[in-house]
């Protein structure tokens, strides 16, 4: 098994551009979610999905989209990136939602915008 | 809202010694999840050790055990005969019952000196 996957590992981006982080895991996991972690913070959530064609908001959803058209692939797009979107984002994974069920992360993705 | 506050930015502790890393929650709920992630230098976040607020009894994962009191809203980790590869970012974590709320707190920076 891969686990879980993000592609790309960096990105710079300019303010306003777009682009769509991508996520994707082969242990057949019902839930995925995507975080973000700035210096002096932990993860904060952005988004989080319980299963295909299910998708909810987290702590931090403001600027960025997902969908969840497969178990596997769980994207989040940024439509107009801004400054304050620089961070490190984490994807993870767990068989299903609930805390007694452990999390796997993604190795990250470093995302700049000038 | 669920907060994890973790007191200490940095620690350092000598090879083979033990330390202790503190963190404490604020919540109103009863049954919830406590989480200690490492993200070492590659950025990975690997599962340590985790615990059920229903239990009484400490978590123990060979050399990392916990100290929890439920009571003083206290989470600590204790790291026995440290190692080099245990130098990273330590990170407690909450999480309630259901599994829609795991709230982060901003991290302690270990480093185990040889």
């Amino acid at each position: 098994n891969a686990g879980v996957t993000q592609t790309p590992k960096f990105q710079v981006l300019k303010t306003g551009q777009s682009m769509t982080l991508q996520c994707a895991q082969d242990m057949n996991h019902e839930y995925m979610s995507w975080y973000r972690q700035d210096p002096g913070m932990g993860l904060r959530l952005i988004h989080y999905s319980v299963g295909a064609g299910i998708t909810d908001q987290g702590e931090v959803p403001n600027g960025y989209n997902v969908s969840r058209s497969t178990t596997e692939d769980f994207p989040l797009r940024l439509l107009s990136a801004a400054p304050s979107q620089t961070s490190v984002y984490f994807c993870a994974s767990s068989y299903e939602q609930g805390a007694d069920n452990e999390q796997f992360f993604g190795p990250g993705t470093r995302l700049t915008v000038l | 809202a669920q907060t994890v506050t973790q007191s200490q930015p940095e620690m350092s502790v000598q090879e083979a010694e033990t330390v202790t890393l503190s963190c404490t929650y604020d919540t109103s709920e009863n049954n919830y999840y406590l989480f200690w992630y490492k993200q070492p230098p590659s950025r990975q976040m690997i599962l340590v050790i985790r615990q059920e607020a229903y239990k009484q009894q400490n978590a123990t994962e060979n050399r990392f055990s916990v100290n929890f009191q439920k009571a003083a809203k206290s989470f600590s980790l204790k790291i026995s005969d440290s190692q080099l590869g245990d130098t990273a970012m330590y990170f407690c974590a909450f999480c309630d019952n259901y599994g829609q709320n795991f709230v982060f707190g901003p991290g302690t920076r270990l480093s185990v000196l040889p």
